[in-house]
C-alpha cells in the first residue's frame, strides 16, 4: 500500500533560519514522484517542488530543496532563510505510477515563522 | 495564481440538498482531479477525468458524481448532502501524461458547509 507519513504536527522557526520538514513514504513501485505543497491560512494549495524516483540529484526551487534519501524512503523539504510568509501547512504527497495518477497526501506539518 | 479556477468559493446548504461545484483547468491541461479535504480524513482523492473520460476513481461516494465537458471544464455534483460532507473541495489539473512530473496544480477550493 502507498503511504505518506509526516510525523511533525507543528514546527516553529525564526525568520532567516533554515527549517527541515520531514516526510517518509512507503511504496513498492520503483517508479514514483514526490511532491510538496504549501497551504496558507487562505486555503489554496500551492505546488512547491517535485522529485522523481529516478532523479539522481536533489530537486531545488529557489529557497526550497528536497533532501531525497531513497534507501531510507525519505523526502524532506528544506526551506532556507525562512520568511514570515512561509507560515503555512505543508503537505508531502506521492504519486505512484503503478497505483495510478492520484496524489496520496500526508497529514501535513504546520510551520510557524516568527520575527 | 495556479490558473485553475473554481466556483463558488463558499457554499452553505442544508442536509438533503444537492449542489454543483465547477472547475476550469489551466490552459492546455487535459486532466482534472477532484479532492476532498476534511479535518478527520485529510486530503482524499475522489475522481479524475482525462479529456472528457473518467480515468480513475478514489474514495468517491455513490451520492457524488462528476463529469468533464468538451471544453474541459468539470463539475462535481454532490447530492443528498449530509453534515459529514462539509469540507473543502479542491479541483486540480495537469497535462495528463502518464510519466514525468505531470504536476497537479490546485484551484483555490470550494468550502462546502452543510447545516
Amino acid at each position: 500500500a502507498q503511504k505518506i507519513t509526516q510525523t511533525q504536527p507543528g514546527m516553529f522557526v525564526q525568520e532567516k533560519e533554515a527549517v527541515t520538514l520531514d516526510c517518509t513514504y512507503d511504496t513498492s513501485d520503483p517508479s514514483y514522484g514526490l511532491f510538496w505543497y504549501k497551504q496558507p491560512s487562505s486555503g489554496e494549495m500551492i505546488f512547491l517542488i517535485y522529485q522523481g524516483s529516478y532523479d539522481q540529484q536533489n530537486a531545488t526551487e529557489g529557497r526550497y530543496s528536497l533532501n531525497f534519501q531513497k534507501a531510507r524512503k525519505s523526502a524532506n523539504l528544506v526551506i532556507s532563510a525562512s520568511q514570515l510568509g512561509d507560515s503555512a501547512m505543508y503537505f508531502c504527497a506521492m504519486r505512484s505510477y503503478q497505483a495510478g495518477t492520484a496524489l496520496i497526501f500526508g497529514k501535513g506539518t504546520t510551520l510557524s515563522v516568527s520575527s | 495564481d495556479s490558473g485553475v479556477t473554481q466556483t463558488p468559493k463558499h457554499l452553505i446548504t442544508a442536509t438533503g440538498q444537492r449542489v454543483t461545484l465547477r472547475c476550469s483547468p489551466r490552459s492546455g491541461d487535459l486532466s482534472v482531479y477532484w479532492y476532498q479535504q476534511s479535518l478527520d480524513q485529510g486530503l482524499q482523492f475522489l475522481i479524475q477525468y482525462y479529456n472528457g473520460e473518467e480515468r480513475a476513481k478514489g474514495n468517491i461516494l455513490e451520492r457524488f458524481s462528476a463529469q468533464q465537458f468538451p471544453d474541459l471544464h468539470s463539475e462535481l455534483n454532490l447530492s443528498s448532502l449530509e453534515l459529514g460532507d462539509s469540507a473543502l473541495y479542491f479541483c486540480a489539473s495537469s497535462v495528463g501524461t502518464s510519466g514525468g512530473t505531470d504536476t497537479q496544480y490546485f484551484g483555490p477550493g470550494t468550502r462546502l458547509t452543510v447545516l
